[in-house]
């Protein structure tokens, strides 16, 4: 039932771009990202409630195709900062939220 | 005040043993919940409680068992674990269903 995402690990070096991808099964009415380091709880980055929203900071954004149920990740020109998994999530019933598969990311020096 | 305070964030305990995790709030957040996350995997829901009443369970053991004595503490108590339960357990809020959801560190649970 949880989303699925892709690549499930992608290595990178500082300063490239990379791009986590998130589909579900069931019609996605809104997509939660956070970010989870090692020994720690993860971290919220952003939500995007409506189809075609697009959100997020110069570096690290989002868009969110509600019809084709998907939604990606964009990090650029990545920071050592940026390692740790990446999981987007979703309410699929109220308040039934749910994680997805979970991207790890490990940027090098 | 922004954090969900988890306690203990270490816990050992024997099959035989009964220990409760706690978890506290006071953004004055309204739903709250409780995750189990083995290593390298995502967090799995357990329970959901939405304004003090339990909303949501998924199918988790009765040796398990939650408590939301007030809007602001939320508590699990453990009790006849396995081996296998062992795992980092996790409390988050959110203002509502839906929302930003606010985690605490967790605590991180061994049964022997």
């Amino acid at each position: 039932q949880q989303p699925v995402q892709s690549p499930q690990a992608v290595i990178l070096r500082e300063g490239e771009d990379a791009v986590i991808n998130c589909s579900s099964s069931k019609a996605l009415y809104s997509v939660h990202w956070y970010r989870q380091k090692h020994g720690e709880a993860p971290v919220f980055l952003m939500i995007l409630l409506k189809g075609g929203e697009q959100k997020g900071h110069e570096k690290i954004s989002a868009s969110f195709n509600e019809k084709k149920q998907q939604s990606s990740l964009y990090l650029t020109a990545s920071q050592l900062s940026y390692s740790g998994t990446y999981f987007c999530g979703t309410t699929y019933n109220f308040n039934k939220f749910y994680f997805g598969s979970g991207t790890k990311l490990n940027v090098k020096p | 005040d922004t954090e969900v305070t988890q306690t203990p964030k270490h816990l050992v305990m024997g099959m035989t043993n009964k220990k409760s995790l706690k978890c506290e709030q006071h953004m004055g957040h309204r739903a709250m919940y409780w995750y189990k996350q083995k290593a390298k995997k995502p967090p799995e829901l357990m329970f959901v409680y939405s304004y003090e009443k339990l909303s949501i369970n998924e199918s988790v053991p009765s040796r398990f068992s939650p408590e939301c004595p007030n809007s602001s503490l939320l508590n699990l108590h453990l009790h006849a674990l396995q081996p296998e339960d062992s795992a980092l357990y996790l409390c988050a809020s959110s203002r509502q269903g839906n929302e930003k959801l606010f985690f605490g560190s967790g605590t991180q649970l061994s049964v022997l």
